[in-house]
């Protein structure tokens, strides 16, 4: 597609229920991102897969979250059992290529996850 | 390990003032640099970016230079607008990561 698409754009779940988040990146790019942005906080590092690679998840925060991308393009994260701390903005991203080689990463539109 | 200290805002400007937004990163290796900005209700994009020591990116009246004795990447515009209002965040990047700043809040005032 034209940019990186995420659903839903807004959610409201019950503290202890799952939600899944969707993030379709932009055509051809190998690189995916996921990120989180707590109110007046800066953008927390959540996961990155990298064409057939092992994901890092080094950012994910507690086992709850996990997140999967499915024939190199779709990706979903999943938040299990949600909890009221887990109330962000959850933003995707997706470069044609890894960050090392100084590609630009294009956000979506992002996901407003409120548990309550 | 890698990461980045941004100049804590708000910031509030008068319309037409000169602005600058520090921002100093540690990093493994040779990062790239980039400064993002969301305007109100909108999501990130990128403003401007610079890929090796020295060069300097700009956009839209801004001008960033990738500073790397200082490891430095300071966000400098000459006369701001109502329209620059948001929030800018600086990204150097290496590996595997984006390592964003907390973001610096930018209001301008006619």
């Amino acid at each position: 597609g034209a940019g990186v698409s995420q659903s839903p754009s807004n959610k409201v779940t019950e503290k202890g229920k799952d939600v899944e988040l969707r993030c379709d990146p932009i055509s051809g790019h190998t690189a995916l991102y996921w990120y989180r942005q707590s109110l007046g906080q800066g953008l927390e590092f959540l996961i990155y897969f990298q064409g057939n690679s092992a994901p890092d998840k080094s950012g994910l925060p507690s086992d709850r979250f996990s997140a999967e991308r499915t024939g190199g393009s779709v990706s979903t994260l999943t938040i299990q059992r949600t909890q009221q701390e887990d109330s962000a903005v959850y933003l995707c991203a997706s470069s044609l290529q890894g960050p090392h080689s100084g590609n630009t990463i294009y956000f979506g539109e992002g996901s407003w996850l409120t548990v309550v | 390990g890698n990461s980045v200290t941004q100049m804590e805002g708000p910031v509030t400007l008068s319309e037409e003032a000169f602005l600058t937004i520090n921002c100093t990163y540690t990093a493994t290796g040779y990062p790239s640099l980039f400064w993002y900005v969301q305007y109100p209700g909108e999501g990130l994009q990128l403003l401007l970016k610079a890929t090796k020591a020295d060069d300097k990116g700009s956009n839209k009246g801004f001008e960033a230079t990738y500073r790397k004795e200082t490891t430095s990447f300071h966000l400098e515009k000459g006369s701001v607008q109502v329209s620059d209002s948001a929030v800018y965040f600086c990204a150097p990047n290496t590996g595997n990561q984006f390592y964003f700043g907390t973001g610096t809040s930018l209001t301008v005032i006619p």
